[in-house]
């Protein structure tokens, strides 16, 4: 079946830029995501993209999709104490009607 | 607007035991759904509902039933719990199909089975 990977830490300094990178196998991918689950709260939809883009930036986060290699990566620049969070990749297709293909999740960890 | 609440949000079972996790969206959307999360995977979907009176497997759906009397609730029912149920279930809410929308999630509910 279809996969999604991500690697499960990633330590930043405060003040750097954070780059969490996924990896999908679905060829057909239309819509892919990016959820932030903070500590002992539910996933918030934290951005998306369609499979037809290739970046979309939103103040300090920038989404780079590369089709070819199918591979999504979240950056988040000048990275605050308040982005310690679990970030999930999540994609679907046409046939996504009820379930999407969720990643394990990359736990953001910040150093003062 | 409380958007998803899950309850509990901590349980411990013994195997063989049952017991019902609750799920309540006050967004009245139509879809809802159950996940699981194992250690270092990603979710897996247990069942789904298109609405009420409508309900339908998921991924994993062995060891569970589900039930939709009302837009707002969407129980899922453990019968004789077994270790390999030990997870973090997360129940989401969408208004229409996934592909298109926002889903929003309840906290989390944290089982162990022994």
């Amino acid at each position: 079946g279809e996969d999604v990977e991500q690697s499960l830490f990633l330590s930043v300094r405060e003040g750097d830029s954070s780059v969490i990178n996924c990896t999908y196998t679905d060829s057909s991918s239309t819509y892919l995501y990016w959820y932030k689950q903070e500590p002992g709260a539910g996933l918030q939809l934290l951005t998306y993209i369609f499979s037809n883009m290739d970046m979309k930036q939103d103040q300090r986060l920038t989404v780079l999709l590369n089709k070819k290699d199918k591979h999504l990566s979240l950056r988040i620049a000048d990275t605050q104490t308040g982005d310690s969070a679990i970030y999930f990749c999540a994609e679907g297709g046409p046939d996504s009607n009820y379930q999407l293909i969720w990643g394990a999740g990359t736990k953001l960890i910040i150093k003062p | 607007n409380a958007g998803v609440t899950q309850t509990p949000k901590f349980r411990i079972l013994k195997i063989g035991q049952s017991m019902t996790l609750q799920c309540t969206q006050d967004m009245n959307h139509n879809y809802m759904y159950w996940y699981r999360q194992d250690p270092g995977m990603g979710l897996k979907l247990i069942y789904y509902s298109v609405g009420a009176g409508i309900t339908d497997k998921g991924e994993v759906p062995n060891g569970y039933n589900v039930s939709r009397s009302t837009t707002e609730d969407f129980p899922l029912r453990l019968e004789l719990a077994a270790p390999s149920q030990t997870s973090v279930y997360f129940c989401a809410s969408t208004l229409g199909r996934v592909l298109q929308e926002t889903q929003y999630f309840g906290p989390g509910t944290r089982l162990l089975v022994l």
